[in-house]
């Protein structure tokens, strides 16, 4: 298993401005993964944070918008840029500490108010 | 393209009686199945997964669910439900050839009443 913490647990931002969210996992591990989570739906897979390489984004999402950093195996951050009241949403980290077994652990969730 | 049905959005049930949510994919090729509950403010915890194997699968918390691959269903019960039992479920899917993506449905928020 995997215990991840993020930071900030909420924030309310102003239109125009970026805010950093950071993923830190108590172990070392492979896979690293951002979702987004808009007001009641579902999980919506943003990009894999790849160690010592670029993120590999999903179709709809950009790295201008959503810059995202993997400086070692246990921690990831992830910018929201140019924030809109669109961007209100969960973001969350997700890992695979184990790929064998094919189990996804999650953050709490960073919760964004854009205003 | 995997997708994934969640056919009721909410489900309300009395305390101690049995519940289905209902989950249905779509998918090429051979897939894993998951569910995942996500109580009040929090994150994402596992409940079940189908990997391989038997078709019925026990999960944390008493819950259970039944791949049927002829009628590309993953439905999750629970025999009797407590007031604990209150989240939102996610099914998820993800195929053997890309595992790492996790296709999630749109979820099922159930409420137990006392």
């Amino acid at each position: 298993s995997a215990v991840i913490s993020q930071k900030p647990s909420r924030d309310i931002c102003q239109r125009g401005t970026s805010l950093t969210i950071q993923c830190q996992v108590d172990s070392q591990v492979t896979m690293m993964f951002w979702y987004r989570q808009q007001p009641g739906q579902s999980l919506t897979l943003i990009a894999t944070a790849n160690q010592g390489s670029e993120a590999t984004y999903e179709s709809g999402f950009v790295i201008d918008k959503f810059p995202i950093s993997r400086p070692n195996l246990t921690f990831s951050t992830l910018t929201v840029s140019n924030m809109s009241p669109e961007d209100s949403s969960i973001y969350l980290c997700s890992v695979t500490p184990d790929r064998g077994l094919y189990e996804q652990y999650f953050g709490p969730g960073t919760r964004l108010t854009v205003t | 393209a995997q997708s994934v049905t969640q056919l009721d959005s909410q489900v309300p049930v009395f305390e101690e009686a049995p519940v289905e949510l209902r989950c249905n994919y779509s998918s090429s090729v051979s897939v894993y199945l998951f569910w995942y509950v996500q109580y009040p403010n929090q994150g994402l915890q596992l409940l079940l997964k189908y990997l391989s194997g038997s078709t019925l699968v026990k999960g944390i918390n008493g819950f259970e669910a039944e791949f049927n691959k002829s009628q590309t269903s993953f439905h999750l019960r629970k025999p009797s439900v407590h007031i604990s039992d209150t989240a939102e479920y996610f099914c998820a899917v993800s195929e053997k050839t890309s595992y790492d993506k996790v296709i999630f449905g749109p979820g099922t928020s159930l409420s137990v009443i006392p």
